[in-house]
């Protein structure tokens, strides 16, 4: 198993511009969320889904889309890049709410 | 929403010695309680849950310990060897959060001096 793959690793957009950032897991989990972590600082929760088809917002989902068309797929997309949006970005899977969530190797995303 | 604070923010000890850290949350329904271990640079990986039915979980040099009545839950590490050093996070899941809304704490720095 591969787990949980975030693809790229790396990004640098200029402001104004669009991405999405893939994620993709193979252990057949409902849950699956996307975190954005600052310096220094703990996981904001961005959006999160419980399920193919279902998908929530975090504590910091302006600016940020998600969709869940797959048990597999999370893909996060940033509208219209801001500098502040300056981040590496984690999305994390797992069987249910109280079951251990297992993260990605993270994007680290900078936009100029 | 659920608010998880974390202390202290950094923790310097000395290797064979104990390190806490301690974490408060304020969602009296929370039934859920990870801790992440983060390496300079790499993803949180679990290193310990608990839940809300439980008081307290060991795994060899790692315990938690949960009080539901204060609402706080700690990290105790025992006989501290240097690849310990890393951030660690707690994390609470309140029972009204639907699906896997974990609310993060904001991290504790441990570094272990050889």
């Amino acid at each position: 198993n591969a787990g949980v793959t975030q693809t790229p690793k790396f990004q640098v957009l200029k402001t104004g511009q669009s991405m999405t950032l893939q994620c993709a897991q193979d252990m057949n989990h409902e849950y699956m969320s996307w975190y954005r972590q600052d310096p220094g600082m703990g996981l904001r929760l961005i959006h999160y889904s419980v399920g193919a088809g279902i998908t929530d917002q975090g504590e910091v989902p302006n600016g940020y889309n998600v969709s869940r068309s797959t048990t597999e797929d999370f893909p996060l997309r940033l509208l219209s890049a801001a500098p502040s949006q300056t981040s590496v970005y984690f999305c994390a899977s797992s069987y249910g709410g109280d079951q251990p969530q297992h993260f990605g190797d993270g994007t680290r995303l900078s936009i100029l | 929403g659920e608010n998880v604070e974390q202390h202290p923010s950094t923790l310097s000890v000395q290797e064979g010695d104990s390190a806490v850290i301690k974490c408060t949350y304020s969602d009296s329904a929370s039934n859920y309680f990870p801790w992440y271990k983060q390496e300079l640079g790499k993803r949180p990986q679990l290193i310990i849950d608990i839940r809300s039915n439980v008081g307290e979980k060991k795994d060899q040099r790692i315990a938690v310990t949960l009080n539901k009545t204060a609402k706080h839950f700690s990290l105790h590490i025992t006989e501290t060897q240097p690849e310990d050093s890393a951030v660690y996070f707690c994390a609470a899941r309140g029972l009204k959060a639907a699906g896997n809304k974990l609310t993060f704490g904001g991290g504790t720095r441990v570094l272990v001096k050889p």
